[in-house]
């Protein structure tokens, strides 16, 4: 049972499309993250909200775009995307301060065709 | 060199081996150090959180040696459970989960 829930959980959409993911947590934290995970590679960084402020953007192009409306809710907007982007799509949060470990959701399975 | 390396693997081992892992990483300043699990399509968990003195979780133990940059897990009495991508994580900076950065992972195969 994850206090980080994802959805949708699969999602195929072609490369002019616009869709959008979402993520919200009920375990109180002060930060969310998005992470890509392509096969065969290390998670990846995209964006960083603290306290509903992003304060981190790890050069992500521009058609991956994150909205945090509040400190619970985190999505990420998608539009004209490449097949390049399916990959694995993961919301985390944490608390803030101390030696904090992440919480990962289920993650959004992203196919482009 | 990549931020943090682990030895992708995979490690195919019978039940009841014990195995380990090593991770190394390149920033000396870093301050906390994490094994998370992954299984296959799912997300990430916790495993541990890696101490400078060593700690132990039941069958799981975690060293870590800031002198030569590495932490390593063993696993001693391999189940078929444990079969999934061990993933070394580091944050350089203590106080913030923001800069967590995953190893590519290691896979572990328990064979009957």
């Amino acid at each position: 049972e994850t206090g980080v829930t994802q959805t949708p959980r699969h999602l195929v959409m072609g490369m002019t499309n616009k869709k959008s993911l979402k993520c919200e947590q009920h375990l109180g934290h002060n930060a969310m993250y998005w992470y890509k995970q392509s096969a065969k590679k290390p998670l990846e960084l995209m964006f960083v909200y603290n306290f509903k402020e992003q304060t981190e953007n790890n050069s992500v192009p521009s058609r991956f775009s994150p909205e945090c409306p509040n400190s619970s809710h985190l999505f990420l907007h998608l539009h004209t995307l490449q097949p390049e982007d399916s990959a694995l799509y993961l919301c985390a949060s944490s608390p803030q301060g101390g030696n904090t470990e992440a919480f990962f959701g289920q993650g959004t399975r992203l196919t482009v065709v | 060199r990549k931020e943090v390396e682990q030895d992708p693997g995979p490690f195919n081992v019978p039940e009841g081996a014990t195995v380990a892992f090593n991770c190394t990483y390149s920033n000396s300043a870093s301050q906390s150090f994490f094994w998370y699990r992954q299984d296959c399509r799912k997300e990430p968990k916790l495993l541990m959180s890696v101490y400078s003195s060593g700690n132990e979780d039941g069958r799981f133990t975690a060293q870590l040696n800031r002198a030569s940059q590495y932490i390593s897990l063993l696993i001693r009495d391999s189940k078929l459970s444990d079969s999934a991508t061990y993933l070394c994580v580091v944050n350089p900076v203590s106080g913030s989960a923001r800069q967590l950065t995953f190893g590519s992972g290691t896979q572990l195969t328990v064979l009957p």
